[in-house]
């Protein structure tokens, strides 16, 4: 059985920093590309990053680039997201998703089931 | 980068009604087009790729078209599960992929 569990999200200051984790199992974790996606209370679903099966490719919505950093480890089945010099408008339940039936690196067909990271002093 | 309207942002319908929620692309798409249903406190699930294409154990009631631009869901005979937010999200080329707004559909 396919599972995706996110993990990190928390409370914290603005400027900070915090790292979110995704841990799959359930199918080869190595050859499919994973994406963060997010959605602020209340709000509608922001793509957030996308990163290839090797790494080679990356991307970032304009909202995050230069303070997110997205990586995997293919060794240990997860994904991550490095979530820097975070904003009040960062805040958010954070979903990790991927496209593993449909073999699609831009639909995707499993989640997790969210993490919340609240940015407030 | 490529903006979606979604419409309605809200609907009310009964169970049994036939509905229609409409995207819109600020340019075309070549049907690189998937529908999303989101239910309180959950993660979305794939209804349909490709803009007609139904994922793998969504019910019929689901169907898609559209082409260009201008996409449609329409669930034609609503139960009550179906009951919940519907996204439609764009991903022609490369990052970034964006959303519409979301559907809200409630129960009359």
């Amino acid at each position: 059985e396919v599972q995706l569990v996110e993990s990190g999200g928390g409370l914290v200051k603005p400027g900070g920093s915090l790292r979110l984790s995704c841990a799959a199992s359930g199918f080869t974790f190595s050859s499919y590309s994973m994406n963060w996606v997010r959605q602020a209370p209340g709000k509608g679903l922001e793509w957030v990053s996308s990163i290839s099966s090797s790494s080679s490719y990356i991307y970032y919505a304009d909202s995050v680039k230069g303070r997110f950093t997205i990586s995997r480890d293919n060794a240990k089945n997860s994904l991550y997201l490095q979530m820097n010099s975070l904003r009040a408008e960062d805040t958010a339940v954070y979903y990790c998703g991927s496209g593993i039936q449909l073999w699609s690196t831009q639909v995707w067909d499993y989640w997790g089931q969210g993490t919340l990271v609240t940015v407030s002093s | 980068d490529i903006q979606m309207t979604q419409s309605p942002s809200s609907l009310s319908a009964s169970v049994g009604d036939r509905v229609t929620i409409t995207c819109r692309a600020s340019q075309g798409i070549s049907n690189s087009l998937a529908w999303y249903q989101q239910k309180p406190g959950k993660a979305p699930k794939l209804l349909l790729y490709a803009a007609s294409r139904l994922e793998s154990g969504v019910p019929s009631r689901f169907s898609g078209s559209g082409s260009g631009t201008d996409y449609t869901l329409t669930i034609s005979s609503l139960q009550p599960e179906d009951f919940a937010t519907y996204y439609c999200q764009q991903y022609y080329s490369t990052p970034p992929y964006t959303f519409g707004q979301g559907t809200k559909l409630e129960i009359k």
